[in-house]
């Protein structure tokens, strides 16, 4: 059966240092892959859309990158703030539907 | 600009009670969904519609029923409560159908308690 998996264990890092969170699936062939980022209490808010002729984007000290031969995408926040502490989504999306599937999303946690 | 607007932000029902949640969007478009979110299951769509006048199941449909009111509104109504549909119910707009590379922009949830 297809599944995407986060991992569900909080990523706790210090200020400064640079989170990646992990996004894997099997049984799909993704045409593109998304990130959100969800606040407690709040929707999710998209950050980056990545395409399966992709290997990498960046916005600002976001970076996402997309291997479709390991079947994983990883989520980078460089130079990480407090602010940062979130919970992160990722979300897959077929050739043939535009409605993603979304992971459970891993919470990442900035300490000062 | 308010983007996705979602109400009421709280509810408590008791089982066998029915509601009507709202959600309407201001950004022309097309697309609009509804999901629920529970702890450990992460987000599930509930039902969802590619235009004015359709709509379709998505993964957990049972128990839930929606309108596409109009391009802006599309309302989820629970017709006979049950403590099983305790969650966080999310709605959510994209601009067009087909496009791979239409962001989800979502509401900031109803969280109904069924008791």
């Amino acid at each position: 059966s297809q599944k995407i998996e986060q991992n569900s264990e909080a990523l706790n890092i210090q200020e400064g240092k640079t989170a990646t969170l992990t996004c894997n699936y099997t049984n799909y062939s993704p045409a593109y892959l998304q990130w959100y980022r969800q606040d407690p209490g709040r929707g999710p808010v998209f950050l980056l859309l990545i395409r399966e002729n992709e290997k990498e984007k960046r916005k600002e000290r976001l970076k996402v990158t997309f291997d479709t031969t390991l079947k994983q995408s990883l989520f980078h926040i460089t130079a990480s703030q407090p602010a940062d502490s979130a919970t992160y989504l990722c979300a897959l999306g077929t050739g043939g539907s535009y409605i993603p599937t979304f992971g459970r999303g891993t919470s990442l946690i900035v300490h000062p | 600009n308010a983007g996705v607007t979602q109400t009421p932000k709280f509810q408590v029902l008791k089982t066998g009670q029915s509601m009507t949640l709202q959600c309407a969007q201001d950004m022309n478009h097309n697309s609009m969904y509804w999901y629920r979110q529970d702890p450990g299951m992460g987000l599930r769509l509930i039902y969802y519609s590619a235009s004015e006048g359709t709509t379709d199941k998505g993964e957990v449909p049972n128990g839930y029923n929606v309108s596409r009111l109009n391009k802006r509104e599309f309302s989820l109504r629970l017709e006979s409560a049950a403590p099983s549909q305790t969650s966080v119910y999310f709605c959510a707009s994209s601009a067009a159908t087909g496009q791979t590379n239409s962001p989800l922009h979502f509401g900031n949830g109803t969280r109904l308690t069924v008791t």
